[in-house]
């Protein structure tokens, strides 16, 4: 069966550390694609990544970045040098190919990140 | 260009009402998917429209709960006999056709049940 643990409920860091965002998945299918989404106190999720299984390359935007380990099944996502910004939940989530045209997405828990000054 | 919006942003209802909420997704996106985000139970999936496709409505998680979506475009959630087990924020999506895409979401509608 398809699911994505995050393991962390709830990080608190100071401002200008650097946090890793832990996210594991499961599924059976060769072919899926993993997302990162932030929700911010606003509410809206915000789209950060998606990462096909074929493709392991880290990724780097800014300050984010993201570790992609099929053997693993992990796909981490590290903040360098935070900032209260950033404060937030985040959202690891799953889809697969072999679901037909519903790419339905499988969310983790969150991890709710909170960056004081 | 305008992204997904969501009405009403809050809706409080007493148990035993009926309710309707309504996505307006983003231009010439075909999919459109209806998300539920509770407390302690995250985000779960309620329902998939793809074009003229017959929905995916194996997410709905009871026969009080349907949806559809009028011309390929807005797409209305109703509740029926609202219980307090359905307070939570209900959230929409779209995509461009499906494939693997990145899913862009609306405000959500924060539904209590009194």
């Amino acid at each position: 069966a398809q699911k994505v643990t995050q393991a962390q409920t709830e990080i608190s860091v100071v401002e200008k550390e650097d946090v890793t965002l832990d996210c594991v998945y499961e599924t059976r299918d060769t072919t899926y694609y993993l997302f990162w989404y932030k929700q911010p106190p606003s509410g809206e999720l915000v789209f950060l990544i998606r990462r096909n299984s074929f493709d392991e390359q880290n990724e780097i935007s800014g300050r984010y970045s993201w570790n992609f380990q099929k053997s693993t099944s992990s796909f981490n996502f590290t903040i360098t040098a935070s900032q209260v910004v950033d404060s937030a939940v985040y959202f690891c989530a799953l889809s697969e190919a072999n679901a037909g045209n519903n790419r339905k997405l499988i969310w983790g828990l969150g991890t709710s990140l909170a960056v004081n000054p | 260009g305008a992204g997904v919006s969501q009405s009403p942003s809050n809706k409080v209802t007493e148990k035993g009402k009926d309710v309707e909420l309504r996505c307006d997704p983003i231009s010439g996106h075909t999919a459109l998917y209806w998300y539920r985000q509770s407390l302690g139970q995250g985000l779960e999936f309620l329902i998939y429209f793809q074009g003229n496709s017959a929905p995916d409505k194996s997410g709905l998680p009871s026969d009080r709960f349907s949806a559809e979506r009028t011309g390929g475009s807005v797409s209305t959630l109703t509740i029926q006999r609202t219980q307090q087990e359905d307070s939570a924020v209900y959230l929409c999506a779209s995509s461009f056709l499906a494939g693997g895409n990145e899913q862009f979401f609306g405000p959500g509608t924060r539904l209590t049940v009194l």
